[in-house]
């Protein structure tokens, strides 16, 4: 079973739309990333959370919403979701600040 | 600010040769680390090999090794051998070791191994 899961894996929704991706992990790491990736413009940070208690904003956060809901999940939310917010949306785990990230399969997210 | 900077959109080399692909940083800091993580087309990202900058010595990973450069904030990645499995996204990151978390990936380089 994969260490780290998202759901869904693809979406498809209307502009206006409330979204939520969910991510899960059973790696046992306090430490949780959503990142979103776009064609040319690699990986972005969105938000990041260094426990239940810690959620910080990254380089993108206008827009979007999280939650982290206990140390095993952590949730994006778009709450009204707008066509520039169609990309690929990564979920990451890692053991502490300096470790690597172990990473979702990504849920691609179009919004018409 | 940090940047990375990828300077190859695209690459491609034949399968069995040797592969070398480009990456700088920019940063203030002594003390970080870098990364290249590779994204085949089923979209899974893996880490191929890290790089801490306070050792000298490069890292290696059986048939992937690094070039890293301090003083020129460069740090290159060399596929040996490469193999049709290789053909992927590869992204370059840097990874601050202050206080302030921040993690910037490069902009990524396709590399595309032919038969």
């Amino acid at each position: 079973d994969a260490d780290v899961t998202q759901t869904p894996r693809n979406r498809i929704t209307k502009t206006g739309k409330r979204i939520m991706l969910e991510c899960s992990q059973t790696k046992g790491h306090d430490r949780m990333y959503w990142y979103r990736q776009d064609p040319g413009l690699g990986l972005r940070l969105i938000y990041y959370s260094f426990d239940v208690k810690d959620i910080n904003k990254g380089e993108i956060s206008d827009g979007y919403s999280v939650s982290r809901q206990a140390q095993a999940k952590f949730s994006l939310s778009l709450e009204s979701a707008i066509p520039n917010q169609t990309a690929l949306y990564f979920c990451a785990t890692s053991e502490s600040r300096d470790d690597e990230q172990f990473f979702g399969p990504g849920t691609r997210l179009t919004v018409l | 600010a940090q940047t990375v900077t990828q300077s190859q959109p695209e690459m491609s080399v034949q399968e069995a040769e040797t592969v070398t692909l480009s990456c700088t940083y920019d940063t203030s800091e002594n003390n970080y680390y870098l990364f290249w993580y590779k994204q085949p087309p089923s979209r899974q990202m893996i880490l191929v090999i890290r790089q801490e900058a306070y050792k000298q010595q490069n890292a290696t990973e059986n048939r992937f090794s690094v070039n890293f450069q301090k003083a020129a904030k460069s740090f290159s990645l060399k596929i040996s051998d490469s193999q049709l499995g290789d053909t992927a996204m590869y992204f370059c990151a840097h990874h601050s070791g202050g206080s302030n978390y921040k993690l910037t990936f490069g902009k990524g380089t396709l590399l595309t191994v032919n038969p």
